[in-house]
């Protein structure tokens, strides 16, 4: 079964230093991954997808085949990114998203 | 469009007393899940539907029925609730055949649940 992991439960950074926010999947086809936000007591919305090879707010996330990680950069934080980021996989065939158990982002000022 | 509603938006119950929530979605998705959201748990599934009128388990059933004679609704049911169902739960849907859309879910707001 497909697996998702998030390392870190809490990621603490000051304002204006990189971040990255850790993704690994246990997969072994063509998966399809997201990334989604969700700030302060909002729903969850869709960030990124690695399919789309966008950059959204600054975010970036490339999807390494590799070493099966989908790591979520910024180069240089902002208060405003402070929230919790989950990490999704889809595979193919499947409705249904395997989640991780999230991150959440303190960026101090 | 509205996107994902859910209704309601707080709500506390005694133990053993039941509720549903409402899920709607105005998009023509196909797909509509139930997820509750707990400290360092994450997001976990209690049920999902495919299409009007069918349902399936998710990771967490116990305890929830869920009903979608609509398309774009989703009900979720606690018969008996308990101090362990406390929690957010989320509803979300995702893909629409007619507009060839992606998987990417859409969330509702979230219904905050103390039951005492």
């Amino acid at each position: 079964a497909q697996r998702v992991t998030q390392p870190e439960k809490l990621l603490s950074v000051f304002k204006g230093a990189p971040v990255e926010l850790k993704c690994n999947y246990s997969y072994s086809g063509s998966p399809e991954l997201f990334w989604y936000v969700q700030y302060s007591r909002q729903r969850l919305q869709l960030l990124l997808r690695h399919i789309s090879r966008e950059s959204i707010k600054g975010f970036t996330a490339d999807l390494n085949k590799g070493e099966t990680s989908f790591h979520l950069k910024k180069p240089f934080a902002q208060e405003e990114d402070s929230a919790m980021y989950y990490c999704a996989l889809r595979t193919g065939g499947s409705y249904i998203p395997t989640f991780g158990r999230g991150t959440s982002l303190i960026v101090h000022p | 469009n509205a996107g994902v509603t859910q209704t309601p938006k707080f709500r506390v119950l005694k133990t053993g007393q039941s509720m549903t929530l409402l899920c709607a979605q105005d998009m023509n998705h196909e797909y509509m899940y139930w997820y509750r959201q707990d400290p360092g748990m994450g997001l976990r599934l209690i049920h999902y539907s495919v299409g009007e009128g069918t349902t399936a388990k998710g990771e967490v059933p116990d305890g929830y029925n869920v009903s979608r004679l609509k398309k774009q609704n989703f009900l979720l049911g606690l018969e008996s609730a308990a101090p362990s169902q406390t929690s957010v739960y989320f509803c979300a849907s995702s893909y629409s055949l007619l507009a060839g859309g992606g998987y990417e879910q859409y969330f509702g707001p979230g219904t905050r649940l103390t039951v005492t």
